[in-house]
């Protein structure tokens, strides 16, 4: 697509729940990021996919967090057993190839766990 | 891990001023970018400077390598041109990712 696309924008969940954040970045890109952005605050890295791989999930906060990405392109982060201080604007970003290209974040998905 | 500082942390100025945003990094890198996010919470990739200048428009960025900084500049700023400026950088060991700054928030009052 024309530029990177995240679902759902917003989303509320109770305590305790899953919940799945979407991705699908610009067509061709083979890099994607995934970040975190609490209220006021700077850019947390979570991730990153080069094609469908991971090479290092170090920034990932805890084990209840995971993301996998299918074909090269949609990608999903996945937030088990939700907790409050998982409440934040999750950023997806897509690159050329991986780093050496300026990057396009999408709008977000705004998480609030309650 | 690098450091990334920016400063100010926060300018107000009158429309039409012109105004310098500082990124100083604490390592090399190999990849710097400059971001606003706008009060909608946007992310806009403005410039990808890992050395040199480039201009866009009112916008222009110097990033020197060696010394390890880099500079933003904005002149004849517009109301539009508030929100927050981040610069990123990718650091030279190769990690694969950017690590961002804390920001400056920029607002422009007519």
């Amino acid at each position: 697509g024309a530029g990177v696309s995240q679902s759902p924008s917003n989303k509320v969940t109770e305590k305790g729940k899953d919940v799945e954040l979407r991705c699908d970045p610009i067509s061709g890109h083979t890099a994607l990021y995934w970040y975190r952005q609490s209220l006021g605050q700077g850019l947390e890295f979570l991730i990153y996919f080069q094609g469908n791989s991971a090479p290092d999930k170090s920034g990932l906060p805890s084990d209840r967090f995971s993301a996998e990405r299918t074909g090269g392109s949609v990608s999903t982060l996945t937030i088990q057993r939700t907790q409050q201080e998982d409440s934040a604007v999750y950023l997806c970003a897509s690159s050329l190839v991986l780093a050496n290209y300026g990057y396009t974040f999408g709008s977000g998905t705004r998480l609030t766990v309650v | 891990g690098i450091q990334v500082e920016q400063s100010p942390p926060d300018l107000i100025l009158q429309e039409g001023a012109n105004s310098t945003l500082r990124c100083n990094f604490s390592d090399s890198v190999n990849n710097l970018q400059w971001f606003h996010q706008n009060p909608w919470g946007q992310l806009i990739n403005l410039f990808y400077i890992p050395s040199g200048t480039k201009q866009n428009g009112r916008l222009s960025a110097t990033t020197v390598a060696t010394e390890r900084y880099s500079l933003l500049y904005i002149s004849s700023s517009q109301t539009t041109d508030s929100g927050v400026y981040f610069c990123a950088v990718e650091p030279g060991t190769g990690a694969n990712n950017l690590f961002f700054g804390t920001g400056t928030r920029l607002t422009v009052i007519p």
